[in-house]
């Protein structure tokens, strides 16, 4: 069955340096990825999409690959901030029995501190 | 611009008792969608709507009911409430091409005992 990954742990990091963030999955070749940022209390906020014949994707300070040979993308946030801390999910994607199937990881917790 | 509003906020329902949960949006989007979301889980769908009139199950759909009588609305039904249905719900929509954004209400917390 498909399987999607992400660091169940959280990841902290100092402010000013690049957080990385992965996704990793199994059993699925999705035809594109998407990336959330969802606060607590909040519903998911989208942030990139990246199609499965891009390679880099960037947005900001934000930036996406997706490596459909390793089954694998990376989020990049350059110069965080303490505003950035939150949990990131990942999403696959493609069409399925009619309607485009979005499937979520379980997110990762990112905690910048000052 | 409201996007997607999710009401109640939040609700503790005794074992057996039935509830509806609103959502709406005002951005005409066709496609609408209910996720439940438990810790460590990851968002699962539990019903989809690609217009009016259609609706279909998701991963999870036992236990729940929706219709879809309007482009706007989009309620989901639980009926005989159970403790596995303690969860966070979320609502949320899209204009339904590929990779188009998902667009999420709030949720609504919902405790069963």
């Amino acid at each position: 069955s498909q399987k999607i990954e992400q660091n169940s742990e959280a990841l902290n990091i100092q402010e000013g340096k690049t957080a990385t963030l992965t996704c990793n999955y199994t059993n699925y070749s999705p035809a594109y990825l998407q990336w959330y940022r969802q606060d607590p209390g909040r519903g998911p906020v989208f942030l990139l999409l990246i199609r499965e014949n891009e390679k880099e994707k960037r947005k900001e300070r934000l930036k996406v690959t997706f490596d459909t040979t390793l089954k694998q993308s990376l989020f990049h946030i350059t110069a965080s901030q303490p505003a950035d801390s939150a949990t990131y999910l990942c999403a696959l994607g493609g069409e399925s029995g009619g309607y485009q199937k979005v499937t979520f990881g379980t997110g990762t917790k990112l905690q910048v501190i000052p | 611009n409201a996007g997607v509003t999710q009401t109640p906020k939040f609700r503790i329902l005794k074992i057996g008792q039935s509830m509806t949960l609103q959502c709406t949006q005002d951005m005409n989007h066709n496609y609408m969608y209910w996720y439940r979301q438990d810790p460590g889980m990851g968002l699962k769908l539990i019903y989809y709507s690609v217009g009016a009139g259609i609706t279909d199950k998701g991963e999870v759909p036992n236990g729940y009911n929706v219709s879809r009588s309007t482009t706007e609305d989009f309620p989901l039904r639980l009926e005989l409430a159970a403790p596995s249905q303690t969860s966070v719900y979320f609502c949320a929509s899209n204009a339904g091409q590929g990779g188009s954004p998902l667009h999420f209400g709030n949720g609504t917390r919902l405790t069963v005992t």
